[in-house]
């Protein structure tokens, strides 16, 4: 079975921290990605990575960065805080960018900050 | 622009038959995915089609028309169990998938 581990799945953290989320997959998927998801809003693409070293703005980038250093990790970083950041936060993995493979996903990361 | 709607919320009884209608517009396509969220839980994979058709796997079949840009997900003999959100997504031509808010669903006694 795939499995996508993501590190915490609740974390509260204070306004202006830096905040690291993990995720790591262990099926040698070459795609990765993280996203937030709020009531109402369905699923939001913040940044998604092809290949190490490798990463795409989604559709929510601003206030995030990401880290891909080895295949199976993917980590998203709130370089600083905020309430508004407050979410659900899925990590994903899917087998290649070129094909139309299922996404696996990650158990979440709720994620308060107050 | 890229869109997908769906219903927010529908009920239905248990042992009952419901479907969940999906439309969608992308540029290009790549096929429909169906997935299914338990409340706090992460999304799992039910089901992808990609040509015209009813794809059937066990209670839950997948329907899809390309040229109406329709999908429709049916649930049959309806459990509490099934009680969740479900997820819509289309895959554009570059293989991103654009996903909708997703269906609650409530299964009544």
């Amino acid at each position: 079975d795939v499995k996508v581990t993501q590190s915490s799945r609740y974390l509260v953290k204070r306004t202006g921290e830096k905040v690291f989320l993990e995720c790591v997959q262990d099926m040698d998927h070459e795609n990765m990605f993280w996203y937030r998801q709020d009531p109402g809003l369905g699923l939001r693409l913040i940044y998604f990575s092809y290949d190490v070293k490798m990463k795409e703005k989604g559709d929510i980038p601003e206030g995030y960065s990401v880290s891909r250093e080895k295949k199976e990790r993917f980590s998203l970083i709130l370089e600083s805080a905020s309430t508004n950041q407050t979410s659900m936060y899925l990590c994903a993995s899917s087998l290649s960018p070129d094909r139309a493979t299922e996404a696996f996903f990650g158990q979440g990361t709720r994620l308060t900050v107050v | 622009g890229q869109n997908i709607d769906q219903p927010t919320e529908m009920t239905a009884t248990e042992g009952a038959i419901v479907q969940i209608n999906c439309t969608y517009q992308t540029s290009g396509f790549n096929g429909l995915f169906w997935y299914q969220q338990h409340a706090g839980e992460a999304p799992t994979f039910l089901s992808y089609n990609v040509l015209d058709g009813l794809e059937e796997k066990g209670r839950f079949s997948s329907f899809l028309s390309r040229s109406k840009g329709y999908s429709y997900l049916l649930l049959k003999e309806l459990q509490m169990k099934d009680s969740a959100s479900y997820l819509c997504a289309a895959m554009d031509s570059n293989y991103q998938l654009i996903w909708g808010a997703g269906t609650k669903l409530i299964i009544k006694p």
